[in-house]
Formats: structure tokens, C-alpha cells, sequence
């Protein structure tokens, strides 16, 4: 099956800066990388996601860039602010959803 | 529109006992899946649901289970509890039909199992 690794496990950045999470995935059939976010306590909720047919994709602060010679992805968020802090997991879907293990974001004020 | 509701939130059990899970999609999704979301392990996949039908399972023991009803709820059981068990079981529904591509993934708040 697929094999999706996510690093860092943990980022901490200050306010304004910019964090980036990264995503390596196995199976080139997979055609679809969505990006969760989960703040402590709620539900993961989806933020942004990409299909193979693009390379890049922006939505206000947040971006996802694919690149599928190398079989990665990765989100990036500029201009953090507090309500930022999250665990964010990233998915590949092939046949059915792969998760990574979660990269908990700390932006401090 | 009702998001997606999982019943219990929080139960506790113990090694050997057995347990039923339960989740209300949002109306109109009739695809399901389940996941095992555990610290350090993310969200496993469990099985996936489409019209009453098993379409997908994870390389999880016989001792996990599912079914999907003709309303689109869902339950899955986990028999003989063991202590590795404990997690948070996440419930989504999506407009995915089996065969057209993906769709976005709605979960619900998830169902805190603690096997004592």
C-alpha cells in the first residue's frame, strides 16, 4: 500500500513568519493531496488540497505546491498568526486516504 | 445542513468487552469511512462504506468491523478489547461515489474509546 510520510513533527515559528510542512508519498497512481487541519479537541477539517494534474495551489495565506517526479507536497502558510496553532495532516488518496502522522504548528505571539 | 455525528463521544471499557460505534452522516452523503486516530500514528484507515457495501478495509484484525445502513449511518464494532485499542475513532462522510474520483472528507467529532 502507500507509504506517506510527513515532517517536521513539530514546528514552532513566531508570528509573521512563514511555516512549511512536507509530505513524501510512494504509489505515483495516487492523484489527490488534501491538507487537514486540527485544532485540539475538534474535528480535522480540510484547508486546501491539490490533484495531480496541478502543481500549485493558493488560497489567501496557504499554498500547496506538488511536485510528482519526486512524489512530494507540501503546505505553506505565510504570514502566520495564533489561531495557526494546529495539528495539520496531510493525505494522499489512491484507492482510499493515507494519512501522514500530524505536524503540530505553534505560532508564538 | 447537520454535520456528521458520532455517538458515544466518550466511553470507557474493559480488556475483553466489546463495543458498537455509531455515525449519522451529513444527509445525502452516502459514502463512509472510519479511521483509528491515535498520537504519534495519525489517522488510520479503517473501512470505507458505500451503499450498505464494504468497498475498502485497512490492515486492521478481523475483531474490526462495520456496517452501513440503508439511511447511510454507519457502526462499527471492535471486539475482545485489548488496551491497544484506545484511540479516537473518527467517522467521515463525503459525496464520494466509488469509481468517480475523491471528495472532500467530512468527519464528525469522533467517538474517545479508553479500554481499561
Amino acid at each position: 500500500g502507500e507509504n506517506v510520510e510527513q515532517h517536521p513533527s513539530t514546528l514552532s515559528v513566531q508570528e509573521g513568519d512563514s511555516a512549511v510542512i512536507k509530505c513524501t508519498y510512494s504509489d505515483s497512481a495516487s492523484n489527490y493531496f488534501p491538507w487537514y487541519k486540527q485544532e485540539l479537541g475538534k474535528r480535522p477539517q480540510l484547508i486546501i488540497d491539490i490533484r495531480s494534474n496541478v502543481g500549485e495551489k493558493k488560497d489567501q495565506r496557504i499554498a500547496v505546491t506538488l511536485n510528482k517526479t519526486a512524489k512530494h507536497f507540501s503546505l505553506h502558510i505565510t504570514e502566520t498568526q495564533p489561531e495557526d496553532s494546529a495539528v495539520y495532516f496531510c493525505a494522499v488518496f489512491g484507492n482510499q486516504f493515507y494519512f501522514g502522522t500530524g505536524t503540530s504548528l505553534t505560532v508564538i505571539p | 445542513k447537520a454535520g456528521v455525528t458520532q455517538t458515544p463521544r466518550y466511553l470507557i471499557k474493559t480488556r475483553g468487552q466489546q463495543v458498537t460505534l455509531s455515525c449519522s452522516p451529513i444527509s445525502g452523503h452516502r459514502s463512509v469511512s472510519w479511521y483509528q486516530q491515535t498520537p504519534g500514528q495519525g489517522l488510520q484507515f479503517l473501512f470505507e462504506y458505500f451503499s450498505e457495501t464494504q468497498r475498502n478495509k485497512g490492515n486492521f484484525p478481523g475483531r474490526f468491523s462495520g456496517r452501513q445502513f440503508s439511511n447511510s449511518r454507519s457502526e462499527m464494532n471492535v471486539s475482545t478489547l485489548e488496551l491497544g485499542d484506545s484511540a479516537l475513532y473518527l467517522c467521515a462522510s463525503s459525496l464520494k461515489v466509488p469509481g468517480q474520483g475523491d471528495g472532500e472528507l467530512f468527519f464528525g467529532e469522533g467517538s474517545r474509546l479508553t479500554v481499561l
